[in-house]
């Protein structure tokens, strides 16, 4: 069965470095999505992206962030200059086309220290 | 404005005893509404969907959830534990741009 797939799995950084999360979205999929975690509190909608552009982002995604799809294939979250509340785990998903099921990756853990 | 408020943080049923995951929200258009099931180390799985069609839903693995307009609640249901059961389970909320908007989580243990 097709998956999305994120790597890595858990990431360590220190404050103030630069860190990009990959995520292969399922192959014939169109739209795609950042969600994170922080700890103990709810998934929270980072930013949606199709056709090679950003649709929608939320106000946590902010100058600090940013999305590409570099080859077709990536998806990629790049936070510039990460920051103590950055830690997290965050979420790739992917769809068909919008109001259609989103498929989630396993997600990955960035620690800031 | 859409959220979705997830009663109980954690949940223990024994092996075979009813399971119930409750789940309000909160929406300004007629809501679509989810649940998606976390085993451990893995992506957020799909258990089902409620799009505006039968207010019961039926989804993987033997759970369901009814759809109360009057209760504002999409509660998760199952008859039967089992250990197989004990995730994570999210409830989750879309609005018109298709983004979701998730509850807390709650934590189900089976105990055999």
């Amino acid at each position: 069965e097709p998956e999305v797939t994120q790597t890595p799995s858990h990431q360590v950084t220190q404050m103030g470095q630069e860190v990009i999360l990959r995520c292969v979205p399922i192959s014939n999929h169109l739209y795609f999505y950042w969600y994170r975690q922080i700890l103990g509190q709810k998934v929270e909608f980072l930013v949606s992206f199709y056709n090679n552009e950003i649709s929608e982002k939320s106000e946590i995604f902010d100058d600090q962030f940013s999305v590409e799809r570099p080859d077709g294939s990536n998806f990629t979250l790049k936070i510039r200059s990460t920051k103590l509340e950055d830690s997290a785990m965050y979420f790739c998903a992917s769809s068909e086309g919008p109001g259609l099921i989103q498929y989630f990756g396993a997600g990955t853990r960035l620690s800031v220290l | 404005a859409q959220s979705v408020t997830q009663l109980g943080s954690h949940v223990s049923v024994s092996e075979g005893a009813l399971v119930l995951l409750r789940c309000n929200y909160s929406s300004s258009v007629p809501p679509y509404l989810f649940w998606y099931v976390q085993y451990p180390n893995q992506g957020l799985q799909l258990l089902l969907k409620y799009t505006s069609a039968a207010t019961l839903v039926k989804g993987i693995n033997g759970f369901e959830a009814e759809f109360k307009k009057s209760e504002t609640s999409f509660h998760l249901t199952k008859p039967s534990a089992h250990m197989s059961d004990a995730a994570e389970y999210f409830c989750a909320v879309s609005d018109q741009t298709n983004n979701l908007f998730f509850g807390t989580g709650t934590r189900l243990t089976v105990i055999p």
